[in-house]
């Protein structure tokens, strides 16, 4: 069974850096883009970045741009976001989630997020 | 960034009921548009891909339907594990967006 697991959530005060980690199973992780998508408490959700199946494509949002960058390590069916300068507004819950193709954004339109993490709370004091 | 808005904000609704959703977009996403369902503390689920394509496993009291840029998700007849908030998304044009969702509660 196709399965992400988040981690490295946690307390920090604002300006300093985090690391998320989501760990892949059950499915082929280097065929597919993967994507960060959070919910910010009592909101809806956002995407936040994605990555290609070979790293080859990145985008973002522009409110983290220059401070979260996404990663993966096929070799070892993970995907990565470190997140530096973090702001209280980036409180949130973080999900990773699996593109149902390979890159993070497919021109076609055809992109959807078809396998998701239960997510990991980032919680950033002032 | 495309903009999306869904109706209603919430409902409540009984098992048995037909229920239905609307997601509006700024501007036209062809039939780009997906459906999550999502219950607490559980991972978010795709239901409908391509405006009316039934996600793989996913049961067909759901369903999806587009006319220009209004998107409906119904569901034919609730059941106890219905009872969640619904998300409508594009995926024509990044940022990729999502509607501010649906909650769906008992009656």
């Amino acid at each position: 069974e196709a399965q992400l697991v988040d981690s490295g959530g946690g307390l920090v005060q604002a300006g300093r850096s985090l690391r998320l980690s989501c760990a892949a199973s059950g499915f082929t992780f280097d065929d597919y883009a993967m994507h960060w998508v959070r919910q910010a408490p009592g909101k809806g959700l956002e995407w936040v970045a994605g990555i290609s199946y070979d790293s080859g494509g990145l985008g973002y949002v522009d409110s983290v741009k220059g401070r979260f960058t996404i990663s993966r390590d096929n070799a070892k069916n993970s995907v990565f976001l470190q997140m530096n300068s973090l702001r209280v507004e980036d409180t949130a819950l973080y999900f990773c989630a699996k593109d149902s193709g390979p890159y993070w954004y497919d021109e076609s339109g055809s992109d959807s997020f078809d396998i998701w993490g239960q997510g990991t709370t980032v919680t950033v004091s002032a | 960034d495309i903009q999306m808005t869904q109706s209603p904000s919430s409902l409540s609704a009984s098992v048995g009921d037909r229920v239905t959703i609307t997601c509006q977009t700024s501007q036209t996403i062809e039939y780009y548009l997906n459906w999550y369902q999502h219950k607490p503390g559980k991972a978010p689920r795709l239901l409908i891909y391509a405006a009316s394509r039934l996600q793989r496993g996913v049961p067909s009291r759901f369903s999806g339907s587009e006319s220009g840029t209004e998107f409906t998700l119904t569901i034919s007849s609730l059941q106890p594990e219905d009872f969640a908030i619904y998300y409508c998304q594009q995926s024509y044009s990044t940022p990729f967006t999502f509607g501010p969702g649906t909650k769906v509660d008992v009656k």
